[in-house]
């Protein structure tokens, strides 16, 4: 079946870097726009970044531009977020995202489970 | 603070039918498709709407969207105890060109 695996996450100190990576499987995954979406504890969702399906474009939030970059490997069904320069502001849950309607329409399908980020000294 | 409006906190009983909003402006909801997301506490968001009103395989038929000008509504009809869970819409932003987010309502069924 359809299925987002996230790994990677973990306890950083401000300022560090952490790589996010999520492996899918059950679809043809070079045909498809992917997203890393985060939501803060206790908080809403929040967009960060999406790459097209042959990873030319991508887009990010403003808050994390110029911090993250995300990238996709077709060949190993493989989709990345690298993310330096990290601060408190950045701990949440990270989930990556099959884009469903495709072209930035916002809606997403499947979620993987999301990596917990927590960013502290 | 969201770009899209939904008020914090929702209920009802079960049966009943229950209408949950999302405010946006000309550069979001008044020119792009709006989408609803369900997600169960501790759980990954599910989308239950997609293009305004299209529900994806396995969304019941209880689950309803519209749109009109810049707001957006998911309607939930024969409310069930487990329908209880945080409601999110999304949509792209023409300005920020970045996809946004309601902040979210919480659904509590009494």
């Amino acid at each position: 079946q359809v299925q987002l695996v996230e790994s990677g996450g973990g306890l950083v100190k401000p300022g560090g870097s952490l790589r996010l990576s999520c492996a899918a499987s059950g679809f043809t995954f070079s045909d498809y726009y992917m997203s890393w979406i985060r939501q803060a504890p206790g908080k809403g969702l929040e967009w960060v970044s999406l790459i097209t399906n042959s990873g030319d474009f991508t887009k990010y939030e403003d808050s994390v531009r110029g911090r993250f970059t995300i990238s996709r490997d077709n060949a190993k069904n493989l989709l990345y977020l690298q993310m330096n320069s990290l601060t408190a502001e950045d701990t949440a849950v990270y989930y990556c995202a099959r884009d469903y309607m495709g072209g930035g329409s916002g809606s997403y399908r499947p979620w993987g489970q999301g990596t917990l980020v927590t960013v502290s000294s | 603070q969201s770009v899209l409006t939904q008020a914090p906190s929702a209920s009802g009983t079960p049966g009943q039918r229950v209408t949950l909003s999302c405010s946006g402006s000309s550069s979001n909801i008044g020119r792009n498709t709006v989408n609803w997301y369900q997600q169960l506490p501790g759980t990954a968001p599910k989308l239950l709407i997609y293009s305004n009103h299209q529900r994806p395989s396995g969304v019941p038929d209880r689950f309803s969207g519209s749109k009109s000008g810049t707001s957006a509504s998911l309607a939930i009809s024969g409310l069930q105890s487990e329908d209880e869970a945080d409601y999110y819409c999304s949509t792209w932003d023409d300005s920020l060109t970045a996809v946004v987010f309601g902040g979210g309502t919480k659904l509590t069924v009494l």
